[in-house]
């Protein structure tokens, strides 16, 4: 079975941290994204990256960055966490099957609270 | 562009009745389309996807949807609730080579 895991399931953090969300596949898959998911608004694409050391802006990437030095790795990072950043991030991962189905397997999910 | 509306974002069932949750898309070409549980503290897990091969596809748990290409529609239905089904479910849009595109949710709660 595929497995996605993030470093942490809960998280509180100050405005004006930095926060490291880390995000590891074990499949080798080519493609992995970060999202936020607020209620009422479903997911949200912040970045998504479909090769090491590349990246692509997603819907909302305001105040975010991301980094991939590894192919199971994909890190999101928040430069100066604010209280509009609380929120539930879902990592997910997708292998590239010719731009067809690429059905994308999610982790379990942090839930960051910035006070 | 792509896009997807989810219409009820609670919607509640008695145990033992039929789940209707509905999905209509946007798209200018075919799509492919998928539906993804998640049940609480948990991330999403894919339950079905369409891929054109056959119109009425089936997913785990014994839910099941129709493409309606007519309708532009995706609705996910299941004929006999049952207490476990009691999830958030959303529907996602996606061409080829394009990024996934998610529905806000449906929560679907299930009354003993």
């Amino acid at each position: 079975d595929v497995k996605v895991t993030q470093s942490s399931r809960y998280l509180v953090k100050r405005t004006g941290e930095k926060v490291f969300l880390e995000c590891v596949q074990d499949m080798d898959h080519e493609n992995m994204f970060w999202y936020r998911q607020d209620p009422g608004l479903g997911l949200r694409l912040i970045y998504f990256s479909y090769d090491v050391k590349m990246k692509e802006k997603g819907d909302i990437p305001e105040g975010y960055s991301v980094s991939r030095e590894k192919k199971e790795r994909f890190s999101l990072i928040l430069e100066s966490a604010s209280t509009n950043q609380t929120s539930m991030y879902l990592c997910a991962s997708s292998f590239t099957s010719g731009g067809s189905t690429d059905t994308q397997y999610f982790g379990p999910g942090t839930r960051l609270t910035v006070l | 562009a792509q896009s997807v509306t989810q219409l009820g974002s609670h919607v509640s069932v008695s145990e033992g009745a039929l789940v209707l949750l509905r999905c209509n898309y946007s798209s200018s070409v075919p799509p492919y389309l998928f539906w993804y549980v998640q049940y609480p503290n948990q991330g999403l897990q894919l339950l079905l996807k369409y891929t054109s091969a056959a119109t009425l596809v089936k997913g785990i748990n014994g839910f099941e949807a129709e493409f309606k290409k007519s309708e532009t529609s995706f609705h996910l239905t299941k004929p006999s609730a049952h207490m476990s089904d009691a999830a958030e479910y959303f529907c996602a849009v996606k061409r080829a080579y394009q990024k996934v595109t998610f529905g806000t949710g449906t929560k679907l709660q299930v009354i003993p």
